[in-house]
């Protein structure tokens, strides 16, 4: 069965830290790996990544995706208040329509 | 670009009723749209995938007599609750194929339904 896990499930840091959240795949026919950003209300989103070892990076937020080892990390850098949310990750196989397999989520809480 | 709206944000409805939310896409065109149901503190669980012009296809464990949709128009999904009962409430959301991409979806704001 296919399967997308997210580690730490939360986490609460101070503004200025530098967080690192993990998530890990087993899906058969990988195509696409998505993080995306949840506050209060629907995800927006941040990256989408199908190539091994190439980073992308938005400001202060980056992330890079491994496919031998099966897993992806998302970096925020000099944390602020406002990245307080939900980060999704989610993986998009081939021949499924499009449709994106989501993990539990982390909840980051970034305190003043 | 590539906004999806959703509607209503919020609905309060009594046991046995049911329930239209409506999503569109408002820039772009969306062959295939997604409705998720999302409890709280949990991930987004996948309802069902809707194709324009072509019956929607449901999750396993998800039932279609129950949650109607239907995706009349490249830019409109509905999501009905028929017979909506308490265990029906949840935030329910609604993404969007991107126009560029095979796999970027784009969210709707979602809609929280409780059922009274």
């Amino acid at each position: 069965e296919d399967k997308v896990v997210q580690s730490p499930l939360s986490l609460v840091v101070h503004e200025g830290d530098t967080v690192t959240l993990n998530c890990s795949y087993e899906v058969t026919n990988f195509r696409s790996l998505l993080w995306y950003k949840q506050e209060k209300k629907a995800p927006t989103f941040l990256f989408m990544l199908t190539s091994s070892g190439i980073e992308k990076k938005s400001g202060r937020l980056s992330s890079i995706l491994d496919k031998k080892e099966l897993f992806s990390i998302l970096n925020i850098t000099a944390t602020q208040t406002g990245d307080s949310a939900i980060y999704l990750c989610a993986v998009g196989p081939y021949n499924q329509g499009g449709k994106l397999i989501f993990g539990q989520g982390t909840e980051l809480s970034v305190k003043p | 670009g590539a906004v999806v709206s959703q509607h209503p944000s919020r609905v309060i409805c009594k046991s046995g009723t049911s329930v239209k939310i409506e999503c569109r896409s408002l820039d772009f065109q969306a062959t295939t749209m997604f409705w998720y149901r999302q409890f709280p503190k949990q991930s987004l669980m996948l309802m069902a995938t809707s194709n324009e012009g072509s019956k929607a296809t449901y999750e396993q464990g998800v039932e279609k007599d129950k949650f109607l949709i239907n995706h009349a128009s490249l830019t409109l999904s509905t999501l009905t609750v028929t017979s909506a009962h308490p265990e029906d409430s949840s935030f329910y959301i609604c993404s969007a194929r991107g126009p560029s991409s095979q796999d970027e979806q784009y969210f709707g704001p979602g809609t929280r339904l409780t059922v009274t």
